[in-house]
């Protein structure tokens, strides 16, 4: 079974420029989430997607970051404009279905160095 | 969400076991303990979930007091490759938001 995929692996920008993620979930789940890791924490949810709705975007800085799951399979996640504090790991992650929220499969990440 | 607390770091030689203990004081009635293991540049994997006494699977056990105000993970006879961060959650099977906090950084030394 394919795992969750996630590309760029990494990205470099400069501050105020764009930058976009891209995340395939495992086929056949409904739940999508995107996580933000900083350097020594753990990671923190941004945005939750049930099929192609958010569920919860609460921890979204929504003047700078957006989401979108159109076809509820894969999702896109962007920035614009980056900050400095934006340099993290962005982690994708799936579930099968919401009465199994707490068991996620996650992707590799993708690498945001912000300059 | 239940508040965790884990050890920030521990130290294993291979072939021991490793007990990683997480308490969780104000655990709910309806809320498991789910363990996830993070190796470096990879997203956090999903090891073990219980509800109640032990659990046990191909890669660790879980053990939970009656009370369930701590859990412990336990991983047999490590190697090297078991370094990692482990991340201790609680809350109920279908929660959104999973609370990960900083984890135990767990550092198997030959």
């Amino acid at each position: 079974e394919a795992g969750v995929a996630q590309s760029p692996r990494y990205k470099i920008i400069e501050k105020r420029q764009s930058v976009a993620f891209w995340c395939n979930p495992i086929s056949g789940h409904a739940t999508l989430y995107w996580y933000q890791q900083i350097l020594g924490q753990g990671p923190k949810l941004l945005i939750q997607f049930q099929n192609n709705g958010v569920v919860d975007d609460s921890q979204l800085p929504k003047d700078r970051f957006s989401a979108e799951r159109l076809k509820g399979v894969d999702s896109t996640l962007k920035i614009q404009p980056a900050k400095l504090e934006d340099s993290a790991v962005y982690l994708c992650a799936s579930s099968l279905d919401p009465g199994q929220a707490n068991i996620q499969y996650f992707g590799a990440g993708t690498r945001l160095s912000v300059l | 969400l239940a508040k965790t607390t884990q050890p920030i770091s521990m130290d294993s030689y291979e072939g021991q076991e490793v007990n990683i203990t997480c308490s969780h004081n104000n655990i709910a009635t309806n809320d498991y303990i789910t363990w996830y293991q993070q190796f470096p540049s990879q997203g956090p994997r999903f090891i073990i979930q219980g509800y109640k006494t032990k659990v046990t699977n191909e890669v660790a056990s879980l053990f939970i007091p009656a009370d369930r105000k701590s859990s412990t993970l336990s991983l047999p006879r490590v190697s090297l490759s078991d370094t990692a961060v482990y991340y201790c959650l609680v809350g109920e099977a279908g929660a959104n938001n999973l609370f990960f906090g900083t984890g135990t950084r767990l550092t198997v030394i030959p």
